[in-house]
């Protein structure tokens, strides 16, 4: 019953810091997203991969990375962290048909100091 | 493009009944998805409507018309764990597995 887990839960960082989000889901998903959610803003997709071997850039990729590790693994890499990527960051899987849904992560809490 | 218009906040008595709008601006999209959300939790989803009509799950239904650019959720028999967000959200029309596309949210709050 694990669905879409990611790691960490809860991270401050300084200016300038780097760091890895890790998010696996079991789920034999064919896509996955990442999305950062601010107050009022709603959920934004930072990037995204249709399948295995495939990522693209979605609203706001400034800043970030992301790697498919493999099917079940995808992870999203702050080279440089800014006090504007302050946010929550939820990943989410799908198995590409909309009318299932997505099924997202319990989310990433970062604040960057 | 695509653009997502829902209220920001929507306030209601337990055991009433809340419909929550969501009005788009698109060039074309496959349907259209809702998604509850409470404090501190994670997005979840709750209805798909790939076409125009009445979706009803329980006590939460969901309505499309294409024609009139608008969609809604409607949550019936109220209850103080409804409090929550409410997103709906659209694929835009492009190929592949085009993401969601997602409202700014709407904010239920259940009152005694």
């Amino acid at each position: 019953n694990a669905g879409v887990t990611q790691t960490p839960k809860f991270q401050v960082l300084k200016t300038g810091q780097s760091m890895t989000l890790q998010c696996a889901q079991d789920m034999n998903h064919n896509s996955m997203y990442w999305y950062r959610q601010d107050p009022g803003m709603g959920l934004r997709l930072i990037y995204y991969s249709a399948s295995e071997g495939t990522t693209d850039k979605g609203e706001v990729p400034n800043g970030y990375n992301v790697s498919r590790l493999n099917k079940r693994e995808f992870s999203l890499r702050l080279e440089s962290a800014a006090p504007s990527q302050t946010s929550v960051y939820f990943c989410a899987s799908s198995a590409g048909t909309e009318n299932y849904g997505y099924t997202f992560g319990s989310g990433t809490r970062l604040t960057v100091v | 493009g695509q653009s997502l218009e829902q209220p920001s906040e929507v306030t209601a008595v337990e055991g009433a009944i809340v419909q929550i709008n969501c009005t788009y601006q698109t060039s074309g999209f496959y349907g259209l998805s809702w998604y509850q959300q409470h404090d501190g939790g994670a997005p979840t989803f709750l209805s798909y409507n790939g076409l125009d009509g009445l979706e009803e799950t329980g006590r939460f239904s969901s309505f499309l018309s294409r024609s009139d650019s608008y969609g809604y959720l409607l949550l019936q028999e109220l209850q103080m764990k409804d409090s929550a967000s409410y997103f709906c959200a659209v694929r835009p029309p492009y190929s592949g597995n085009t993401p969601l596309v997602f409202g700014k949210g709407t904010r239920l709050s259940v009152i005694a």
